[in-house]
């Protein structure tokens, strides 16, 4: 199993430029995780979704972030319009394999943004 | 809801010291808890977990014990190295199977040669 995959690893933009964000989770789970994360803010959960179906999407900062999860293998993360305090390490994350539930959760290794 | 509180770093260990993070967590169940690192440059990873009171989670040289009396769940490592310089977490489950992982704010380690 190839862990959760995220793409690009790297990213910088131009405020007022889209910013989409991809992941690939576990494969046999179909629950699916978005983190920001900033030296300010620390790790914050964005949005959640449960058999692609997003249940909680409380933390995700502005009209300008949207999520989709099309199906189990994957899901995007986007922004539009870009704006420099969007800067951050963004992380998907998944359960394990094999699992029934969320009790833990395996991340990738993310993209870094960067909005000039 | 549930929450987790760790000690505040950074923290700035020399080689071979002891090292103890303290996580202390509430939660209306009986949720598993779990310690994740993050190395530079990394996702963070998970180290160790422990599901009931009285487990001991380990690995890499990490402990940690669920103390349902004291809710808490320490992370110790009887002597650091330098590769173990990162960021860790304390987290809960609460077991719903339906809700994401409660994650605390983070400790950056630093060791020092």
């Amino acid at each position: 199993d190839a862990g959760v995959i995220q793409s690009p690893r790297h990213e910088v933009t131009e405020m007022g430029q889209e910013v989409t964000l991809r992941c690939k989770p576990i494969s046999g789970h179909n629950s699916l995780f978005w983190y920001r994360q900033t030296m300010m803010r620390g790790l914050e959960l964005l949005i959640y979704f449960n058999n692609n179906v997003p249940i909680d999407d409380s933390g995700m900062p502005e009209d300008r972030f949207s999520a989709k999860m099309p199906n189990a293998s994957f899901s995007t993360l986007k922004i539009q319009p870009s704006e420099p305090r969007d800067s951050a390490v963004y992380f998907c994350a998944s359960p394990p394999a094999g699992t029934s539930g969320i009790f833990e959760q395996f991340f990738g290794p993310g993209t870094r943004l960067t909005v000039l | 809801g549930d929450s987790v509180t760790q000690m505040e770093g950074p923290v700035t260990l020399s080689e071979e010291a002891f090292l103890t993070i303290n996580c202390t967590y509430t939660a209306t169940g009986y949720p598993s808890l779990f310690w994740y690192v993050q190395y530079p440059g990394e996702g963070l990873q998970l180290l160790l977990k422990a599901t009931k009171a009285d487990d001991k989670g380990s690995n890499k040289g990490f402990e940690a014990t669920y103390r349902k009396e004291t809710t808490s769940f320490h992370l110790e490592k009887g002597s650091v190295q330098v590769s173990d310089s990162a960021v860790y977490f304390c987290a809960l489950s609460d077991n719903s199977g339906n809700t994401p992982l409660v994650f605390g704010k983070g400790t950056r380690l630093s060791v020092i040669a």
